[in-house]
Parts: structure tokens; C-alpha cells; sequence
């Protein structure tokens, strides 16, 4: 089993939909987790953390489910500059050093 | 502006030649990564450096090294060593918000 895995889509979605999709990590003591955007062909931008409380920044919701091990992002109201293939990363030692999923590809189609 | 630069953005190199990837940061982090990233695959871990003089092997060093003599640098050099060098390669900083990224040079090696 991989340390953390992701559905890799793509998720197909009409524009102003809401979509989720989920990341699931193997390691119970893993303490930090974040979402990460990334455009074709650039490098992965930090969309947000994932805390214990979950965490809204404007249409992106993020959750985070201890006793499933995995984490959440909803993003509502989509929009067509939302696709993108959406990254998540664990930290599960005490530095920063972090193990990735291989991402979710999502297309918001008009 | 704060932030990871890398260069060159595209470089094309023959097999059997040593190259190296500029990676600087001014953002004054200890932590700073190198990731190999393949066609619809996620990131991989070459080399990390936690502190000036000190680095570690991630999961994939073989045909790699890399050199930590100041905080703002940490340069990654692909040896001939590496079988199969053709890829985009990314460097990262971080403090315990997240990692940030450079925005990576794309090595083609023939």
C-alpha cells in the first residue's frame, strides 16, 4: 500500500458544480497535511493546510478525517480556471520533509 | 520579491555529460528539497538538506549528488551515472507551513 494515495481522475465537472476528492495516508502519527495545485508543465503551488478543525478559504474547503486517515478538499461553485491537478502531502516525522500523492487531475468544463 | 529560482528553465544535455541545476532561495529557509517529477506521476524525493553542510538521500539518489555550502543554495547535479535523466526536476524550501517550489527546470538528455 502506498504512504498516501489519491484517485488520479480525472474528475470531469461542469462549471459551478461542487467536487471533492479525497487523499488517504498510511502513517496514524502523521501530523501535517496540505493541499497543493498544479498547472501542466509548472510546479506545484500550496493551495492550503489541513487542519485538525478543517480549514475554508473562500470556495475551497479542506477536511481532515483522523480515524479514516485521509484528508478532503471540496472546492464549490467551480470554476473553469480551477483545473488543474490538485496534490496532497503528509508530514510524518517531525521535520519538514514531506511524502506526496501523485494527484487528482480535475477538468471544469463550460 | 522572495522567493526560489531556478535555472535554467529547459536544458538539453547528450548522454554520458555531468549536469547541473541552479536551484537559490531568498526566503531564508534551512529545509530545501530536490524532486524528480515524470510525465503523470507525482513527486519524488532525490535529495533534502536540512541545515548549511548537511544533506540526506531521499528515495531515489542513485546518479545524484548535490552540495549544500551556503543557505540560500543547493545546487543538484546529474551524473552519467543516472539512467534515465530526462525528466522535471523541481526544488523546494519550506518551514512548517509548507513547501515551497522553484519553478523547475525541464532536463532532456539524449
Amino acid at each position: 500500500r502506498k504512504e498516501v494515495e489519491q484517485d488520479p481522475g480525472p474528475f470531469n465537472v461542469p462549471e459551478g458544480a461542487t467536487v471533492a476528492f479525497n487523499c488517504t495516508y498510511s502513517n496514524s502519527a502523521s501530523q501535517s497535511f496540505f493541499w497543493y495545485r498544479q498547472d501542466c508543465r509548472k510546479e506545484p503551488k500550496l493551495l492550503m493546510s489541513v487542519y485538525s478543525s478543517g480549514n475554508e478559504d473562500g470556495r475551497f474547503t479542506a477536511q481532515l478525517n483522523r480515524a479514516s486517515q485521509y484528508i478532503s478538499l471540496l472546492i464549490r461553485d467551480s470554476k473553469l480556471s480551477d483545473s488543474a491537478t490538485y496534490l496532497c502531502a503528509v508530514n510524518m516525522n517531525s521535520n519538514y520533509q514531506l511524502i506526496w500523492g501523485a494527484g487528482t487531475k480535475l477538468i471544469i468544463k463550460p | 520579491d522572495g522567493g526560489i529560482t531556478q535555472s535554467p528553465k529547459y536544458l538539453f544535455r547528450k548522454e554520458g555529460q555531468n549536469v547541473t541545476l541552479s536551484c537559490e532561495q531568498n526566503l531564508n529557509h534551512d529545509a530545501m528539497y530536490w524532486y524528480r517529477q515524470d510525465p503523470g506521476q507525482g513527486l519524488r524525493l532525490i535529495y533534502y538538506s536540512q541545515i548549511v553542510n548537511d544533506f540526506q538521500k531521499g528515495d531515489i539518489a542513485e546518479g545524484y549528488s548535490v552540495s549544500r555550502e551556503k543557505k540560500e543554495s543547493f545546487p543538484l547535479t546529474v551524473t552519467s551515472a543516472q539512467k534515465n535523466p530526462t525528466a522535471f526536476y523541481l526544488c523546494a524550501s519550506s518551514t512548517a507551513d509548507g513547501q515551497y517550489f522553484g519553478p523547475g527546470t525541464r532536463l532532456t538528455v539524449t
